[in-house]
C-alpha cells in the first residue's frame, strides 16, 4: 500500500529556478530516499537520508526530513530542461540488520522544466 | 545505460500465454525486487529475494510466480494474466541492510500488454 503523499503533483517551472518537492509519510522509518523516473525508464537514486539526519546536499540537490511531522523536502536549485521527470520519496521502514529493504513509494511529483 | 537489465524491453501476451520476465545483475548485490507500476502511479512492491530466498511476497496472485536462480538472476514467470495486469514492471537489486543503508538500482522493466 502507499505510504507517502506528495505535492504537488505537477509542477512546471522555467529553466533556472528552484523547484521544491514534498513529501510526507504516516511511519517509523529507518531512512527516506528519493528517485528520479524519465518517462519509459526506470528509477534513478538521488539521495537517501538517514533518520537522524536532519538536510542533506547532493549538488544542487537539497533534502530536509522532519521526524517529528514525518516529512520530507526536495529542492533542486538553478532548474535545467534535463531535470523534467517523475519524482518520488521513498521511506524504508525500520528493520533488523541483514533484511533487504522494503521502499514503499509516495504519490510522485511531474516535474517540467521548460526552456 | 542502467546496471540491471531486464529483458525484455516490450512484452504482449494473450491471457493464455506463458511467459518470462528476466532481470539480471553483476553488482554482488544480495537483494532482488520486483515492482509494478502503472501509468502515472508510484512503483509497487510484488516480491523480494534475500540471498536468493524469497524474503517478502506482497499478496500478489498465484499468475506471477517469482524464482531467483542465483544471486545475479531473478525471473518473474506469467502465466493466465489478466488484462488488469497490464504494467511496467522493474527490477532492482541492493545491498543487503548492514550497517549502512543502501539504495536500490532499477532495471528500464519490462512493459507488458496483455491482450
Amino acid at each position: 500500500s502507499q505510504q507517502g503523499e506528495e505535492d504537488p503533483q505537477a509542477l512546471s517551472i522555467q529553466e533556472g529556478e528552484n523547484a521544491t518537492m514534498n513529501c510526507s509519510y504516516k511511519t517509523s522509518i529507518n531512512n527516506l530516499q528519493w528517485y528520479r523516473q524519465n518517462s519509459g525508464r526506470g528509477l534513478v537514486h538521488l539521495i537517501l537520508i538517514r533518520s537522524n539526519e536532519r538536510e542533506k546536499h547532493s549538488g544542487r540537490l537539497r533534502v530536509t526530513l522532519d521526524t517529528s511531522k514525518k516529512s520530507s523536502s526536495l529542492l533542486i536549485t538553478a532548474s535545467r530542461a534535463a531535470d523534467t521527470a517523475s519524482y518520488f520519496c521513498a521511506t524504508d521502514a525500520a528493520r533488523e540488520t541483514g533484511t533487504a529493504s522494503k521502499l514503499t513509494f509516495g504519490t510522485g511529483t511531474r516535474l517540467q522544466v521548460t526552456l | 545505460d542502467t546496471e540491471v537489465t531486464q529483458t525484455p524491453k516490450h512484452l504482449v501476451m494473450g491471457m493464455t500465454n506463458k511467459k518470462s520476465l528476466k532481470c539480471e545483475q553483476h553488482m554482488g548485490h544480495r537483494a532482488m525486487y520486483w515492482y509494478k507500476q502503472k501509468a502515472k502511479k508510484p512503483p509497487e512492491l510484488m516480491f523480494v529475494y534475500s540471498y536468493e530466498k524469497l524474503s517478502i511476497n506482497e499478496s500478489v496472485p498465484s499468475r506471477f510466480s517469482p524464482e531467483c536462480p542465483n544471486s545475479s538472476l531473478l525471473n518473474l514467470h506469467l502465466h493466465a494474466l489478466q488484462p488488469e495486469d497490464s504494467a511496467l514492471y522493474l527490477c532492482a537489486s541492493s545491498q543487503v541492510w548492514g550497517n549502512s543503508n543502501q539504495p536500490q538500482h532499477f532495471g528500464d522493466g519490462t512493459r507488458l500488454s496483455i491482450l
